[in-house]
């Protein structure tokens, strides 16, 4: 089955910086990959998913880039502000149209200091 | 458009009782998912519905947890009986391929705490 892993666990960056999250995966066969954003005591919210038919998709300061042949993905923060610290989670799995079962990693929690 | 709605959203129980938590979906949307969020962990899938069908199981402790989806639209998922590392979030999620997406919508979550 699918395995995903999560780096860093944590991630404290300074208001402007950037910020990148690592995931890994292990089946092959997975072609989405969604990152979820989740606030204190809120329920996890999507902010980018990418394809398995795209290499890099953008949405203003977020990027999410994948890479294949190394089973890997990565979520790309720029120009980060203090309403983006949260836990981030990645997640993987074989999709179609009925759903999929996603597989999360453990998160990382970011921090953004003004 | 209504969101995931999901009751109670707190829940107190001594171990070894029985419990039960029910999640409304987003209207129209065929696929609902029950999640088990522990403290400090990513979500863990506990089943998937496809209407009032079961598409994956495969992680549920059948032992002690239950779920239903009878009409295809609410669903319910049982503890019974309630252990101590039950203790966790269960959020309910729910998506529809109707507009060519993948997009789990969750709900607020019931927080289970088990003494």
């Amino acid at each position: 089955g699918e395995n995903v892993e999560q780096h860093p666990s944590t991630l404290s960056v300074q208001e402007g910086d950037s910020a990148v999250i690592k995931c890994t995966y292990s089946d092959s066969a997975s072609n989405y990959f969604p990152w979820y954003k989740q606030e204190l005591g809120k329920r996890p919210q999507l902010i980018i998913d990418i394809r398995s038919n795209v290499g890099e998709k953008k949405d203003q300061r977020i990027a999410v880039t994948l890479n294949k042949t190394a089973k890997h993905f990565s979520l790309h923060i720029t120009e980060t502000q203090p309403e983006d610290s949260a836990v981030y989670f990645c997640a993987a799995r074989w999709a179609n149209q009925a759903g999929t079962a996603l597989i999360f990693g453990k998160g990382t929690t970011l921090s953004v200091s003004s | 458009e209504a969101g995931v709605a999901q009751s109670p959203r707190y829940k107190i129980i001594e171990k070894r009782q029985s419990v039960a938590f029910w999640c409304n979906p987003i209207s129209g949307h065929a696929t609902l998912y029950w999640y088990q969020q522990i403290l400090g962990q990513g979500p863990k899938l506990l089943i998937q519905f496809q209407n009032n069908g079961v598409v994956d199981d495969s992680q549920l402790p059948k032992d002690r947890f239950s779920a239903e989806r009878l009409k295809g639209v609410d669903s319910t998922l049982k503890i019974q009986p309630a252990k101590l590392e039950d203790s966790a979030v269960y959020l309910c999620a729910s998506s529809s391929w109707t507009s060519g997406s993948y997009e789990q919508y969750f709900g607020p979550g019931t927080r289970l705490t088990v003494t």
